[in-house]
């Protein structure tokens, strides 16, 4: 298996503008997680989806932020309006038991 | 709430020495406890997953441990090298979800 596959690997976009991240999982994987890492903060969770429904979004900054889970075999994270303060690295996990991450998408807003 | 914390956040050894890494979390009711190691610009890999009825995992050089009834684990790596210089992340995941809550993360510089 490929593993946890995110795209793009970067994005810089203007602020106002809409940004859409996207994961693919691991096949056989029940769920699915969004992360968002910053020097401040460090990882957090956004949201997480069990067999693509999602179970806790309380992590989810504010209604800028959207994510959605259609099949088990993709997921997207969207953010409209993008502002600078949402520059940072957003990882997608999935797993069983066990989480596993992709390489990250480095999320740039001027 | 569940909180993670990792002591330290940086540490420097040099080549061949043996070291500890300590994570604790408030929260005892656990289901698994994991760990990981971040690269530079980096994803997480995943080392060792421990779950809540086990003591301790092992894999090659690494050795976690979890004490679940007072809240730590420890992630011991034998004889250093170079090449283990990263940042090493502990998660614990919930007794009634699966979400992952991690610590900020120890910073392990290796010199050769």
């Amino acid at each position: 298996d490929a593993g946890v596959i995110q795209s793009p690997r970067h994005e810089v976009t203007e602020m106002g503008q809409e940004v859409t991240l996207r994961c693919k999982p691991i096949s056989g994987h029940d769920y699915l997680f969004w992360y968002r890492q910053t020097m401040m903060r460090g990882l957090e969770l956004l949201i997480y989806f069990n067999n693509n429904v999602p179970i806790d979004d309380s992590g989810m900054p504010e209604d800028r932020f959207s994510a959605k889970m259609p099949n088990a075999s993709f997921s997207t994270l969207k953010i409209q309006p993008s502002e600078p303060r949402d520059s940072a690295v957003y990882f997608c996990a999935s797993g069983n038991t066990e989480a596993f991450f992709g390489q990250g998408t480095r999320l740039t807003v001027v | 709430k569940q909180e993670v914390t990792q002591i330290p956040a940086a540490l420097s050894v040099p080549e061949g020495e043996n070291l500890v890494l300590n994570c604790s979390f408030t929260d005892s009711a656990i289901y698994n406890l994991q760990w990981f190691r971040q690269d530079p610009g980096k994803g997480l890999t995943s080392l060792l997953l421990i779950q809540s009825s086990q003591r301790e995992q092992t894999s090659g050089r690494l050795n976690a441990s979890l004490d679940k009834s007072s809240g730590r684990s420890t992630l011991y790596i034998a004889a250093s090298q170079p090449g283990d210089s990263a940042t090493y992340l502990c998660a614990v995941s919930g007794g009634s979800n699966y979400k992952l809550t991690f610590g900020k993360g120890t910073l392990l510089t290796v010199n050769p």
